[in-house]
């Protein structure tokens, strides 16, 4: 399966500023995912990071709040934007390569808005 | 959005014991999977499902895909300490399908 390295691993923001966050691959994949895990919460998805086009954003979140590149098929970055205490959480990048077991998870960013 | 129903959500156990947990849900699913997640760490894939029935094991771990292929269910047997984590299930609803839904997990904590 593919290994996936994200960044930053932890931080401590200030409310009302911008964090961007990358998931780097080390294979081509299809599909990348962002979920956010609030604290002691399950998964949730985010968004499908599309290569070359615009991510597809689940309902209750939106592309100001949270922009999303792909540039290519090994790299994608989420921004959390203007962030609140509401914002803290853990952002978890995923990929999806060949069958189920291409589901993999990043080790996520623990971020703590103050 | 859409989550699978898991229980229990937490569960108390010595060292030693076996532990059963399962997933349920109204909709049917293509895949299901169940993942463990430790501390400071991402979800980490243990068992993937693909059919009706399918039984599959991984050491101690074992899980079954629900004929009716609304549920799942997840053993452990004699468990030891690192062991300890929360489980998630995850399911796939069609072929296609590239998103998963995911339970709300179930915290294993052990008593050595």
């Amino acid at each position: 399966s593919a290994v996936i390295s994200q960044k930053p691993s932890r931080d401590i923001c200030q409310r009302g500023t911008s964090l961007t966050i990358q998931c780097q691959v080390d294979s081509q994949v299809t599909m990348m995912f962002w979920y956010r895990q609030q604290p002691g919460q399950s998964l949730t998805l985010i968004a499908t990071a599309n290569q070359g086009s615009e991510a597809t954003y689940e309902s209750g979140f939106v592309i100001d709040k949270f922009p999303i590149s792909r540039p290519n098929l090994t790299f994608s970055t989420l921004t959390v934007s203007n962030m609140s205490p509401e914002d803290s959480s853990i952002y978890l990048c995923s990929v999806k390569g060949q069958g189920a077991y291409g589901y993999t998870f990043g080790s996520g960013t623990r971020l703590t808005v103050v | 959005g859409q989550q699978l129903n898991q229980s229990p959500q937490s569960m108390f156990i010595q060292e030693g014991e076996d532990v059963s947990m399962n997933c349920t849900s109204s909709s049917i699913f293509n895949t299901w999977l169940w993942y463990k997640q430790d501390p400071g760490e991402g979800p980490v894939l243990l068992i993937a499902l693909y059919k009706a029935g399918e039984l599959t094991s991984n050491g101690r771990l074992t899980a079954q895909f629900g004929i009716t292929r609304k549920d799942s269910f997840l053993n452990i047997s004699a468990s030891i300490p690192s062991d300890v984590g929360i489980y998630f299930c995850a399911g796939q609803r069609f072929q296609g399908a590239q998103k998963l839904v995911f339970g709300q997990g179930t915290r294993l904590t052990i008593n050595p």
